[in-house]
């Protein structure tokens, strides 16, 4: 199994564009989520999701938007770039309720906004 | 006032020593303490965790819940320079009250060799 995979690894955009960072996990996890971390700042949640077609806001929502069409990928979309979006990404999934205290991430997108 | 506070250190420890990482924390509600462990550039990985209150061990790793100070302690005995990393206290309710993890912001921990 490849776990969680993200893509891309590095990424530096001007203000005002726009991307998407791509996440998927292979482990049929019901459970997957959004976090940045800032340095000093720990981990804050984004957008979560508990299955197909289902999202909902975390902590730190605005400026993103999330899908979940399927259960292996949940996609993040930076729509206007800002430099307050200058972060390291990372996505994560896990069982849910089965086991409710483990998370699998995946190795982190870093994003630049300048 | 954070729900979870964690020192960011960084921690410097020669090799061999005993390392003592802690969290406090402000919710009663959780129930479940993990610690996470992170390699620079990487994510974090599950280390250890713990059910309410109580110690669990494993190998070199202590972890300990003490739910009626809100209190945490991860403890490495016999550090190790692959130790060196940084280390993330997790804590979220039970089943019944929602499943979002809360993170500490982490303690950065070198091992000297």
């Amino acid at each position: 199994n490849a776990g969680v995979t993200q893509t891309p690894k590095f990424r530096i955009l001007k203000i005002g564009q726009s991307m998407t960072l791509q996440c998927a996990q292979d482990m049929n996890h019901n459970y997957m989520y959004w976090y940045r971390q800032d340095p000093g700042m720990g981990l804050k949640l984004i957008y979560y999701s508990v299955g197909a077609g289902i999202t909902d806001k975390g902590e730190v929502p605005n400026g993103y938007n999330v899908s979940r069409s399927t259960t292996e990928d949940f996609p993040l979309r930076l729509e206007l770039a800002a430099p307050s979006q200058t972060s390291v990404y990372f996505c994560a999934s896990s069982p849910g309720s089965r086991i409710p205290y483990e998370q699998y991430f995946g190795p982190g997108t870093r994003l630049t906004v300048t | 006032q954070k729900e979870v506070e964690q020192d960011p250190g960084p921690l410097s420890v020669p090799e061999g020593a005993i390392v003592s990482l802690n969290c406090t924390y402000s919710n009663s509600a959780f129930q479940y303490f993990m610690w996470y462990r992170q390699y620079s550039r990487k994510g974090p990985e599950l280390l250890m965790y713990t059910y309410s209150s109580g110690n669990k061990e494993d190998g070199r790793f202590t972890a300990q819940v003490d739910k009626s100070s809100k209190y945490i302690s991860l403890f490495i005995r016999d550090s190790q320079p692959s130790d060196s990393a940084t280390y993330l206290c997790a804590m979220r309710p039970g089943n019944t009250g929602g499943f979002k993890t809360i993170f500490g912001a982490g303690t950065r921990l070198f091992v000297k060799a």
